[in-house]
């Protein structure tokens, strides 16, 4: 399975944009980049996801790189809610009913107050 | 819509004694539930692959004799920790998909400690 590169760590300011990297150099053509987070002590959560055009929802944005081999989940304005880890994943288009999604080490993001 | 929960939330139990963890899909009937398991500080480690109407199926390493599954509906699935130790107290957590290889929507977790 295609692997992520994500940072262990990041801080942000309340109220300020986030910018959320991920490396995934091994991408194939029929990987979609999907993001979820996982608060404290809860099940992970879905964020987005995308294939080649970046995508907005209410919670995020994630903008992908035009080779695809990184993509960036982009949180317009930080609230101490969103104190999470967020985790990078790449799922196949088509499966069998087998597992697709794989989880890394994520990256925990601190919101300061 | 896609609602997964599980009970109980928590649970803390003797050493040898064996506790069931309860998995539902509330609002849709998954084909198929997956069971993690996550230790303090790490990520989520798939543990089994759990079909309606068949065998689940386990990853390497995870003893099936100990962790028994059951997916007897398409609403419902079951972990058994049996004859549980301290070190499987952990956080487990349940997702469920309704398209095969569709997205998984996960519950919000049951953490076992075994004292």
């Amino acid at each position: 399975d295609a692997k992520t590169t994500q940072p262990n760590s990041m801080e942000s300011n309340e109220e300020e944009p986030v910018h959320l990297p991920c490396n995934h150099s091994t991408i194939s053509g029929t990987d979609y980049i999907h993001w979820y987070r996982q608060l404290p002590s809860q099940g992970p959560e879905y964020v987005i996801h995308g294939l080649t055009s970046n995508v907005n929802n209410r919670m995020a944005s994630l903008a992908i790189a035009e080779d695809r081999k990184s993509s960036t989940l982009i949180l317009h304005r930080a609230t101490l809610r969103d104190a999470a880890v967020y985790y990078c994943i790449l799922r196949k288009a088509v499966q069998t009913g087998a597992n697709n999604l794989f989880f890394g080490t994520g990256t925990r993001l601190t919101v300061i107050p | 819509g896609a609602v997964v929960s599980q009970h109980p939330s928590w649970v803390i139990c003797k050493s040898g004694t064996s506790v069931k963890i309860e998995c539902r899909s509330l609002d849709f009937q998954a084909t198929t539930m997956f069971w993690y398991r996550q230790f303090p500080k790490q990520s989520l480690m798939l543990m089994a692959t759990s079909n309606e109407g068949s065998k689940a199926t386990y990853e390497q390493g995870v003893e099936k004799d100990k962790f028994l599954i059951n997916h007897a509906s398409l609403t419902l699935s079951t972990l058994t920790v049996t004859s549980a130790h301290p070190e499987d107290s952990s956080f487990y957590i349940c997702s469920a998909t309704f398209l095969v290889g569709g997205e998984q929507f996960f519950g919000p977790g049951t953490r076992l400690t075994v004292l």
